[in-house]
């Protein structure tokens, strides 16, 4: 079967740094998403990769290793504002998006 | 404002109404779906439509009816529906059903349903 994980729930303080890991086992690969849900909002678009490496942009990351089957979202200099839900998303081979269940991060001051 | 709105935000309902939700999106895409959004769980993909056709229903129980009568409108019946459905019910739009771009979705920010 398919499968993404992704830790449930993340603590960190506002100002540092955190990273949220993304696994995934898909039948094919055609992109990896991260999507930033607030509570009660809409889940919005952060990143996209499809090749191996580092996607910078702002004060957020993505990186992606296909041969581990592997993403983190790296978020420098956090805000409170970053509380919230970070859901990863696979795209498998018939261009479906495989979901995982979020990480809620909390930032604390 | 992702430019995807969804009516009503939250709704309650009893086993046997009959109620429809409703979603319009303002970008001039050409695909549109729904998702059911349970805590703690993945995003479950309902419905998909391609210029207003429907090209994916995954086994969604026949009380979920969906409806689009143009690329910019889709709806969601619900009949008989179980304290199970209860669920936060988001559209999302898109460009491409498959391939082409990164084929990023924009959401809208749900209905929150209740079954009682």
């Amino acid at each position: 079967g398919q499968n993404i994980d992704q830790p449930t729930e993340m603590t960190a303080t506002e100002g540092a740094i955190v990273q949220i890991n993304c696994t995934y086992q898909t039948s094919g690969f055609n992109g990896l998403f991260w999507y930033q849900q607030h509570a009660g909002e809409a889940p919005t678009f952060l990143s996209y990769n499809v090749l191996d490496g580092l996607e910078e942009k702002g004060r957020f990351s993505s990186f992606l290793s296909r041969s581990k089957g592997y993403s983190y979202l790296l978020l420098k200099e956090l805000q409170m504002k970053d509380s919230a839900s970070y859901l990863c998303a696979v795209r498998d081979s018939n261009y479906q998006l495989i979901w995982g269940a979020g990480t809620k991060l909390i930032i604390k001051p | 404002e992702t430019g995807v709105t969804q009516t009503p935000r939250h709704l309650v309902m009893g086993m046997t109404n009959k109620k429809s939700l409703k979603c319009e999106q303002h970008l001039g895409h050409n695909a549109m779906y729904w998702y059911k959004q349970s805590a703690k769980k993945p995003l479950e993909l309902m419905f998909v439509y391609n210029f207003k056709e429907q090209t994916e229903n995954n086994s969604v129980p026949s009380r979920f009816s969906p409806e689009c009568p143009n690329s910019s409108h889709l709806f969601l019946h619900l009949h008989t529906l179980q304290p199970e459905d209860s669920a936060l019910y988001l559209c999302a739009s898109s460009p491409f059903s498959e391939g082409g771009t990164t084929g990023e979705l924009f959401f809208g920010e749900g209905s929150r349903l209740t079954v009682l």
